[in-house]
C-alpha cells in the first residue's frame, strides 16, 4: 500500500470549513483513499473513501486531485466534536481488509 | 454499519496475570481484527481472527502472548497473557465490511483500556 504524508496538527475555527490535506504521490491505479478519525478515548470511525472521483457523504467531502497524488478531506462546518486525530490511508481492495494506520493529523477545533 | 461492543471497557491488572477481552458484533461478519494502541501512538494490527481456524498474526505478535479465539461469525476474544507494564494499551476489535466498487471498510469497537501495574 502506498505511503501517505499528513501534517502533524492543525487548528480550525468552529463553524468554518476544515480542509485536511494528504499526500500520496506513489498511489497506484487501483488504490483507494480512505479517511478515518479517532476521537479521544474512542475507536476509530470510518469517514469516507474514494478512488478518483470526488465523494461526499453526511460527514465530509473528499477531493482527489486529477493525478491522484494528493487529496483533501473537507469538514464543511467544523464543530468542537470534530476534534480528533484524522488518518488518511491508501490501500488496494483485497480479501484481507487490512488497514495500516500512520500518525495522522491531530485536528483541534476552537470556539 | 455493524454495532460492536467490547468487554471489559477498562481494567487494571497485576503483572504476570492474563486478561481476556471479548468482542461481540450484532451481525455476522467475515473479517474480525484485533489492534493495539500504545499510549500516544497510532494503531498497530495484532492479528486477524479467523472463524474456525487459528488466527493470522502480524510480525512481532505471537500466539503464546496473544491467543485469539473466534468460535463463530459474531464473536471473538483476545487474551493478553503474562502481562507486563509494557502491555498497557488500548486494545481494539474491528470488523471488515465490503462496500461498493470493491472497496472495503472497517468498523471499530470502543476499545478496552488496559493498565498493567
Amino acid at each position: 500500500d502506498a505511503k501517505t504524508t499528513q501534517p502533524t496538527s492543525m487548528d480550525c475555527a468552529e463553524g468554518r470549513a476544515a480542509n485536511l490535506p494528504c499526500n500520496h504521490s506513489t498511489i497506484s491505479g487501483n488504490e483507494y483513499v480512505y479517511w478515518y478519525r479517532q476521537i479521544h478515548s474512542q475507536g476509530p470511525q470510518y469517514i469516507i473513501h474514494g478512488l478518483k472521483n470526488n465523494e461526499t457523504n453526511e460527514m465530509a467531502s473528499l477531493i482527489i486531485t486529477e493525478d491522484r497524488k494528493s487529496s483533501t478531506l473537507i469538514l464543511p462546518h467544523a464543530t468542537l466534536r470534530d476534534t480528533a486525530v484524522y488518518y488518511c490511508i491508501v490501500r488496494a481492495p483485497s480479501n484481507d481488509y487490512k488497514l495500516s494506520f500512520g500518525a495522522g493529523t491531530t485536528v483541534t477545533v476552537r470556539a | 454499519s455493524a454495532v460492536i461492543s467490547q468487554k471489559p471497557s477498562r481494567d487494571i491488572c497485576q503483572r504476570g496475570t492474563s486478561l481476556t477481552i471479548q468482542c461481540q458484533v450484532d451481525s455476522q461478519v467475515t473479517m474480525m481484527f484485533w489492534y493495539r494502541q500504545q499510549p500516544g501512538q497510532s494503531l498497530t494490527l495484532i492479528a486477524t481472527a479467523n472463524q474456525g481456524s487459528e488466527a493470522t498474526y502480524e510480525s512481532g505478535f505471537v500466539i503464546d502472548k496473544f491467543p485469539i479465539s473466534r468460535p463463530n461469525l459474531t464473536f471473538s476474544t483476545l487474551t493478553v497473557s503474562n502481562m507486563s507494564p509494557e502491555d498497557s494499551s488500548i486494545y481494539l476489535c474491528s470488523v471488515g465490511s465490503r462496500s461498493g466498487m470493491r472497496a472495503d471498510t472497517q468498523y471499530f469497537g470502543p476499545g478496552t483500556r488496559l493498565t498493567v501495574l
